[in-house]
Order: structure tokens, then C-alpha cells, then sequence
């Protein structure tokens, strides 16, 4: 079985600030980490995910997370925030042992709200 | 453009009667899925199917049908057996291997009155 973890349910920052969401997993096996992020009154879309190679992942609007094996973490950062950066932020992890997304386990949510 | 597209937006339903939530996808993904979204709960998983004329029973199946006669369509059945219906249905796709991105509908917000 597989579990994740988002600590934050609300994270206020003021714009142009730094944040970090966090995110723990936990797994058997190993996993397939994502961030997702849904705007309001909307789907999902993905953000970044890590599948292999490098640890550090990037977004193409700023956001980066670093899958850290021995901690279990996949925390998602951004040096300067902007208010358009407001959203609900999901992690989710999928064991690399399943032929499909059918495992895709979410987090319970991270809402991200900036400050002017 | 290419896409899913979940109707409708939002539907009110008299407790005791069955709502079919539609879904339907341009993108020429094998597996569709499902996601029945809570506050504060994250995303759960309904029900999945990975090809034409097959789906699984996810986490939280029970009051909802699903029927894939269509590659592109995937509908879901809120039946009068789901006690507790009032939530936010989102819809996905994705090519079907694990690791893939899984793309996400619009939503449907469906309220018991």
C-alpha cells in the first residue's frame, strides 16, 4: 500500500516571498512522484513530476521539487511567489510495480494563498 | 483542441434519483478514470478503465455505475444508493502506463437537494 502525506492544509505567503509545500509518501516500492495544481472551480493540471534521473524537477513557471529517498519527501518550493500563483497544490505518488495510474494516490491538498 | 469534457457543470438531483455525470475525451487515452473530490480529502478514486468494455471498482465505488462502450466516453452513474452524493466529479485520462501524466476534465459539481 501507499500513502501520502501533505502536512499544510493552508499556507498564506506574502507575494514575492519564498514557500514550500510539503509533501511525505510512504511506499513499499519504489514510486512516481507528482505535483498537480487546481485553480478554483477547476480540474487538476499537472505541475512537475519525477519518474527517474536527476531528483531535482522543475516547473516552466518557477516551481521545482527534490525527491529525497531517505526522508521519503517530495517537497515542492519557489523562490518568489505572485499572486497568480494561488491554488490548491496536490501531491500524489504511484508505485512503480503498477501497469497503469489506477494506484495514483493524492494528497489531501495544500491550499497556497498569497498576500499582495 | 484537444481535451476532456465533463457535463454538466453543475447539477442538482432530488435524493432518491439516479444522475449520470458525462465525460468524454478527444485525446485517444486508453484509461479513463473517475475522482470524487471532498474538502479537506484530497482525491479518491471511484472507478477506472483501462480499455474499451473493461473497468475496476476503485476506492469508493459503491452507489456509482460506469459504462465504457466508447474509447472516447466514460459516464458516470450517481445511483440513489450513494448516501452521501454531494461533491466535486472529476474526470481523467491518461495513455494508461504507470508514470504518464493523467489529464483532468473540468469537473461536475452535483448537489442533493
Amino acid at each position: 500500500a501507499q500513502s501520502v502525506t501533505q502536512l499544510d492544509s493552508q499556507v498564506p505567503v506574502f507575494e514575492e516571498a519564498p514557500v514550500e509545500l510539503r509533501c511525505n509518501y510512504s511506499s513499499s516500492v519504489s514510486v512516481y512522484l507528482f505535483w498537480y495544481v487546481q485553480y478554483p472551480n477547476q480540474g487538476l493540471q499537472l505541475l512537475l513530476k519525477y519518474l527517474s534521473g536527476s531528483t531535482l524537477v522543475e516547473s516552466i513557471n518557477g516551481f521545482e521539487a527534490e525527491f529525497n529517498k531517505s526522508q521519503t519527501s517530495f517537497h515542492l518550493r519557489k523562490p518568489s511567489v505572485h499572486i497568480s500563483d494561488t491554488a490548491e497544490y496536490f501531491c500524489a505518488v504511484s508505485s512503480i510495480s503498477n501497469f497503469g495510474n489506477e494506484k495514483l494516490t493524492f494528497g489531501t491538498g495544500t491550499r497556497l494563498t498569497i498576500i499582495p | 483542441d484537444g481535451g476532456i469534457t465533463q457535463s454538466p457543470k453543475y447539477l442538482f438531483r432530488k435524493e432518491g434519483q439516479n444522475v449520470t455525470l458525462s465525460c468524454e475525451q478527444n485525446l485517444n487515452h486508453d484509461a479513463m478514470y473517475w475522482y470524487r473530490q471532498d474538502p479537506g480529502q484530497g482525491l479518491r478514486l471511484i472507478y477506472y478503465s483501462q480499455i474499451v468494455n473493461d473497468f475496476q471498482k476503485g476506492d469508493i465505488a459503491e452507489g456509482y455505475s460506469v459504462s465504457r462502450e466508447k474509447k472516447e466516453s466514460f459516464p458516470l452513474t450517481v445511483t440513489s444508493a450513494q448516501k452521501n452524493p454531494t461533491a466535486f466529479y472529476l474526470c481523467a485520462s491518461s495513455t494508461g502506463k504507470a508514470g504518464n501524466t493523467i489529464y483532468f476534465g473540468e469537473g461536475s459539481w452535483l448537489t442533493v437537494v
